[in-house]
Formats: C-alpha cells, structure tokens, sequence
C-alpha cells in the first residue's frame, strides 16, 4: 500500500508569491490534516478535511486556505508569502476514524 | 488554553539504559493519547495509542503509560539503543474533537 505522498519536496518562493501544495493520502483514508513546523512553534495544526468538508481548523490567518477533492487528495495554499511561512509543512491522512495518523515527508518551502 | 508540555528540549541517555519522556496536558480531557517519533527532515511515525480506561500499554521496548488524574503521560525505550535517538512527540485527543495537536517534543540522544 502506498504511504502519503507530498508535492513538492522542496521549493523556494519570494515574498508577496503565492504557493499550492498538494498531498495525496493512503488510499481508503477519507480524512487529510496538514501541519506547519517550524523550529521555534514546532509541529502546529492548519486544518482537516474529511470528505470535502473542512471538518478543523486551526489559528492561522486566511492566507492559509486548503481543500480537498472527491477522491481524497488535498491540496493547500499559502497566499501572500511572509518570510514567516518558511517552513516544513506536512500532510497526514487516516481512515476518518480516531486513531494512528500517517504523515508523508513534507514539503520543505523556504521565502526569500 | 489547552497545553502540552514535554520534558526538556533535549535527553542524553547512556546506550543500553532506560529513557523516560514526560507528557503533561493542561485543559484537555482526553480519550486518548498517542506518541510519535519523528527523524531530522522527515514525518512522524506512529508509535503507540493509549486510551483513557487503560493504565499502560506496551510495545517491544516501549511502554507508556497514562494517568488522567496527574494528567500526565510518561514513554518509556528500555534497553536503549543509538538507533533510538530521534524526536518523540506526544498528542493527546479530547473525545468528539479528533483535531490531533502535539507538544513540541523530546530531543532524544542515545549515547553509545
């Protein structure tokens, strides 16, 4: 089975620019987190989707935004590029129930 | 506001002995609890899910406890090995909230 997969694994963005990631989770899992970490704040939540619908959402301003698609996929988007978005950002998937998340790699963006 | 506090930043254990890593949570009533580990530039990995009803839970080497009277949670490696150092992060889920938040974890180093 294949794990979470991360696109981009790397990418470099210059203030004032706009980024979209995207994250395919494990097949069969309905639910999609994405995390922020940073060396200072650590791992912090953005938001879940569960079946299209942003079922949580964390403290960060619009500029963040994500959705997801029918067959589960997601994708998030960073508007407006700070230097303070330079970060890891991770996607993590699971069945939809409580339980074992699986994280892909991330993808490591850097605002220059 | 909720909180999760992990034991000092960084933990120097001597090859071969016991780690213990301290969780503590304020403002969460959690069903459940689980513990991750987490290697320089890649995503966690699940390691362990206790919930609320059970005291102790064990795994290979791990065994983590949980007391939701000290609201506290301690991850035990024994016989500790080098291969063992990495980051372990801890989330606790409050019931009907299945928003996965973590601390900001333990630095382990395993000192051959």
């Amino acid at each position: 089975k294949a794990g979470v997969t991360q696109t981009p694994r790397y990418l470099i963005k210059t203030r004032g620019q706009q980024v979209t990631l995207s994250c395919s989770p494990i097949s069969g899992h309905r639910s999609v987190s994405w995390y922020q970490q940073t060396p200072g704040q650590g791992l912090q939540f953005l938001f879940e989707y569960f079946s299209e619908t942003q079922r949580n959402k964390g403290n960060f301003p619009g500029r963040f935004s994500g959705r997801q698609f029918s067959n589960s996929r997601s994708e998030m988007n960073v508007s407006t590029l700070e230097l303070g978005d330079s970060a890891l950002y991770l996607c993590a998937s699971r069945t939809g129930e409580p339980g074992e998340l699986f994280f892909g790699e991330g993808s490591r963006l850097t605002v220059l | 506001s909720q909180k999760i506090e992990q034991n000092s930043e960084a933990l120097n254990i001597q090859e071969g002995k016991t780690a213990t890593l301290t969780c503590n949570y304020t403002n969460y009533s959690p069903a459940y609890l689980q513990w991750y580990r987490q290697d320089p530039g890649r995503g966690p990995v699940f390691l362990l899910l206790i919930r609320e009803n059970e005291k102790e839970k064990r795994k290979e080497r791990l065994k983590v406890t949980f007391d939701t009277t000290l609201k506290q949670s301690l991850f035990h490696i024994t016989a500790s090995q080098p291969a063992d150092s990495a980051t372990y992060l801890c989330a606790p889920t409050n019931f009907g909230n299945e928003k996965l938040t973590f601390g900001t974890g333990t630095r382990l180093t395993i000192i051959p």
